[in-house]
């Protein structure tokens, strides 16, 4: 079983539309949560981070996370073609080195 | 800007070649990283290193061995090139003694024939 588990898309929304993106993870002592975002040649860049259950909200991104369930995602609001890439979600726990998933890829419509 | 430098963006060697990959970081991070991606398979760990000639094992360190000799510089080694270590690599850095946020290089995507 991998440790953390995204679905590998594509993804596909209309320009404006949420998009929706998942994760699960099987280490119950995780405690960092981050979302990356990787265009095509590029390396990874952080969007958001989440610590505690809930929401977290960052202009049109929203992380939430809930560790009961082991499930993290990252809702996208208003997407726009811009947001197309792949994004992968991190989880950190007892070491320093964060596990990546093997990322979603996200389509926006024009 | 720069803040993670890896110092070859592209490298073609030969199976049974000695190969290496350097970072540095200009943030004074006092942890180091080094990833590979594949398609499908994500970012893989390699190594990593939380000091100075300190370093230890990722998910994935056959075939490969790293040195931290400066704060700044982490080096990846492969000692003796494969196929199937064709791949992307990516170096990133953190602060910090949890794990936090990493901040990646550019990546250095290595082909090996």
């Amino acid at each position: 079983q991998k440790e953390v588990e995204q679905n590998s898309g594509p993804l596909s929304v209309p320009e404006g539309a949420i998009a929706s993106l998942n994760c699960t993870y099987s280490d119950r002592g995780s405690q960092s949560f981050f979302w990356y975002r990787q265009y095509s040649g590029k390396s990874p860049e952080l969007i958001m981070s989440i610590y505690s259950n809930g929401d977290k909200e960052d202009g049109r991104f929203t992380a939430q996370l809930n560790k009961a369930s082991q499930y993290v995602s990252l809702l996208i609001r208003d997407s726009q073609p811009s947001d197309s890439a792949t994004y992968l979600c991190a989880v950190g726990g007892g070491r320093r080195a964060l596990t990546f998933g093997s990322g979603t890829r996200l389509q926006v419509q024009p | 800007d720069v803040k993670v430098t890896q110092s070859s963006r592209y490298l073609v060697k030969r199976t049974g070649e000695k190969v290496f990959l350097e970072c540095v970081q200009d943030m004074d991070h006092e942890n180091m990283f080094w990833y590979r991606q594949d398609p499908g398979l994500g970012l893989r760990l390699i190594y990593f290193s939380y000091d100075v000639k300190m370093k230890e094992k990722g998910d994935i360190p056959e075939g490969y061995s790293v040195s931290r000799e400066k704060k700044e510089r982490f080096s990846l080694i492969l000692e003796s090139a494969s196929t199937n270590q064709t791949s992307m690599y990516l170096c990133a850095s953190s602060q910090g003694s949890g794990a936090n946020v990493l901040t990646f290089g550019a990546g250095s995507r290595l082909t090996v024939l």
